[in-house]
């Protein structure tokens, strides 16, 4: 595996329930964002974690809850959720954190019913 | 306020042609630019960037554009390939206390016809 990859590529569920998603880099960088993406809408950075650290919490609601438990691997812990925040979720390293560069995975798309 | 803007959501262009994408912003304070292209089911790669003090950053077939004057990005490829047919997404940098902060535009789909 290459690159910055992500699990499960879509996601479909209800608002009481409580999944996950994970993304995984193989490229040594020692930062990791989570954007969300809605339709017509520009990219939204939600969090970022540098060196296992977070240091960006984009006033995104508790019912995403970040897990970071080592720098290669970035969890979204998600419940509750409702239906607008069905959207496309990107996961991205960077050498360092907010550095220019980001390199992206292909996304979960999640649709919340 | 959405500080970074690409106001065409698509653009067709004949294949050798010029293709030109636009993107606007409106904070004075952003001091690097990039572009990202996003193919159907990949997360977006990056492009090309260019950092404030320039006007102009050429790699091969891309070049882009800065007029700080007009608050305005621009990317041209020539000659346009069918393979450059993706979503275009620009985005903006601005140096704040707690570090850097990103915008991106909504993306500009480029159809590159054969």
């Amino acid at each position: 595996e290459t690159g910055v990859t992500q699990t499960p590529r879509h996601l479909v569920m209800g608002m009481t329930n409580k999944k996950s998603l994970k993304c995984e880099q193989h490229l040594g960088h020692n930062a990791m964002y989570w954007y969300k993406q809605s339709a017509k809408k520009p990219l939204e950075l939600m969090f970022v974690y540098n060196f296992k650290e977070q240091t960006e919490n984009n006033s995104v609601p508790s019912r995403f809850s970040p897990e970071c438990p080592n720098s290669s691997h970035l969890f979204l812990h998600l419940h509750t959720l409702q239906p607008e925040d069905s959207a496309l979720y990107l996961c991205a390293s960077s050498q360092e954190a907010l550095r220019e560069t980001q390199y992206f995975g292909p996304g979960t798309r999640l649709l919340v019913l | 306020d959405q500080q970074v803007k690409q106001n065409s959501p698509s653009l067709s262009v004949q294949e050798g042609r010029i293709s030109i994408l636009n993107c606007d912003y409106t904070n004075s304070m952003f001091d690097y630019f990039l572009w990202y292209k996003k193919y159907p089911a990949e997360g977006p790669t990056f492009l090309i960037s260019i950092s404030s003090i320039k006007d102009k950053n050429e790699d091969g077939r891309f070049t882009v554009f800065l007029n700080k004057s007009a608050k305005h990005l621009s990317l041209h490829i020539v000659p346009s390939q069918p393979g450059d047919s993706a979503v275009y997404f620009c985005a903006a940098k601005v140096k704040r206390h707690t570090g850097n902060q990103f915008y991106f535009g909504t993306g500009t789909s480029l159809t590159v016809i054969p």
